[in-house]
């Protein structure tokens, strides 16, 4: 039973088209969360929501943005996709303030190329 | 600054060895939460363990155990009687609680490979 969903697993997207990343959950939690995976690196989270809160990474390009319209899903949009923005991205929640029940549940990740 | 350390970037054993990852982290909060995940080649990362600052007791579930050692700042994870099932990348993580959210901090990942 897929817990965290993410759609398309593989896009492919043309250099400076706009693309947009799907994140879908069944647990109900409260905060979700976006990382960005480049080849052979650690996961860089890049922002997150906490129900309608917007939290984003300092360090996080302008070019990455991020949409939670209902509490299931969470889209990543990129608007102008650059050759270092092929990634794997990955997409996460976590339900409440509890701290025993912080723990993240990753989905699959999407892996996107840019031509 | 929260920062984690693998300092393996790639590990190569044969099956039934058993082999331990380094973790060592740096922080300034007095209660934080250390983790290990497991990234298959299909790239999903699996929850192996969370451990909270204040319980520094080792854990041993299976084959796997941890050794947290607050003293050194470590936090090392060790797969007994390895298997070619365990060939994965691993990440050690920090998490920075951020306003009922959980930061998390990877270390760059120890990439295991166990030979048949």
């Amino acid at each position: 039973d897929a817990m965290v969903i993410q759609n398309p697993r593989y896009q492919v997207t043309q250099f400076g088209k706009p693309v947009t990343l799907s994140c879908s959950q069944t647990l109900n939690h409260n905060v979700m969360y976006w990382y960005q995976q480049k080849s052979s690196q650690a996961p860089k989270l890049l922002f997150h929501y906490y129900d309608k809160d917007f939290n984003n990474e300092a360090d996080t390009p302008d070019n990455f943005q991020s949409r939670r319209p209902n509490t299931s899903f969470c889209f990543l949009d990129i608007r102008s996709p650059g050759l270092g923005d092929a990634a794997m991205y990955l997409c996460a929640t976590s339900k409440t303030r509890d701290p025993t029940s912080r723990d993240q549940y990753f989905g699959p990740g999407t892996r996107l190329l840019v031509l | 600054a929260q920062k984690v350390t693998q300092a393996q970037t790639e590990i190569s054993v044969v099956e039934k060895e058993d082999v331990t990852l380094d973790c060592v982290y740096e922080t300034r909060d007095t209660t934080y939460y250390l983790f290990w995940y497991k990234q298959p080649p299909s790239g999903e990362l699996v929850f192996l363990i969370r451990r909270n600052s204040f319980d520094e007791q080792n854990e041993i579930s299976g084959r796997y155990s941890w050794n947290f050692q607050k003293s050194t700042s470590s936090f090392n994870f060790t797969i007994t009687a390895s298997q070619v099932v365990d060939s994965a990348v691993y990440f050690c993580a920090l998490s920075a609680p951020f306003q009922g959210a959980q930061k998390l901090v990877f270390g760059q990942g120890t990439r295991l490979t166990i030979n048949p």
